[in-house]
């Protein structure tokens, strides 16, 4: 069964800095997932990744199967990049399954 | 175009009751999830269904029941409310098993049990 680590807990950043978020985890996967819950509880999807690395707008997320790693990077933070950051990876490794979340990243930008 | 729409937003219970959260989808998906947070910890999925007619068992599936009689509707029922079930709890969907699609969340429902 998988387990995943996320690190920091919580960050708190200025405007306009470079913000990375860490998720590692236990069992073998082909995919890992990034949401993103904001202030008032809606949570959407911003990733999936099976290798390399995936860009949208300022969120960049890299994986390393090997490593069993994952990292969110923010590129020039903005206080609406404030929220709670999840990854979540398939329960019992693998490419099938159910997923497993971590326990969130709390992410506070300040202008 | 709704996507995952979750009522009630809010409700308290007292111990003892029953309630039924609904969970339904415009996005024809054929997986849905539900799943409870509590504070400081994790999402955990209490039951899954991979298309009409067919559940099954998530993490935490105990004091809770599922159907799924259509594509769109995915309810929960809360048999016999307890304190421990005091959540947020959140319903998902989509197209497939979850690796490789991303899942579309509803806003939650906050509930409490007093």
């Amino acid at each position: 069964k998988n387990e995943v680590e996320q690190s920091p807990q919580n960050l708190t950043a200025q405007e306009g800095e470079f913000i990375t978020i860490n998720c590692s985890y236990s069992v073998g996967i082909s995919a890992l997932h990034w949401l993103q819950q904001h202030p008032g509880g809606g949570i959407v999807s911003l990733f999936m990744l099976s290798s390399g690395k995936k860009k949208h707008g300022r969120l960049i997320a890299t994986i390393n199967i090997q490593e069993k790693h994952s990292s969110l990077h923010i590129t020039a933070s903005h206080p609406r990049d404030s929220a709670v950051y999840i990854c979540a990876v398939p329960l019992y490794g693998g490419s099938q399954g159910n997923l497993i979340f971590g326990k969130g990243t709390k992410l506070s930008v300040k202008p | 175009n709704a996507g995952v729409t979750q009522t009630p937003k809010f409700r308290i219970l007292k111990i003892g009751q029953s309630m039924t959260l609904q969970c339904t989808q415009d996005m024809n998906h054929n997986y849905m999830y539900w799943y409870r947070q509590d504070p400081g910890m994790g999402l955990k999925l209490i039951y899954y269904s991979v298309g009409a007619g067919i559940t099954d068992k998530g993490e935490v599936p105990n004091g809770y029941n599922v159907s799924r009689s259509t594509t769109e509707d995915f309810p929960l029922r809360l048999e016999l409310a307890a304190p421990s079930q005091t959540s947020v709890y959140f319903c998902a969907s989509s197209p497939q098993t979850g690796d490789y699609q991303p899942q579309h969340f509803g806003d939650g429902t906050r509930l409490s049990i007093l």
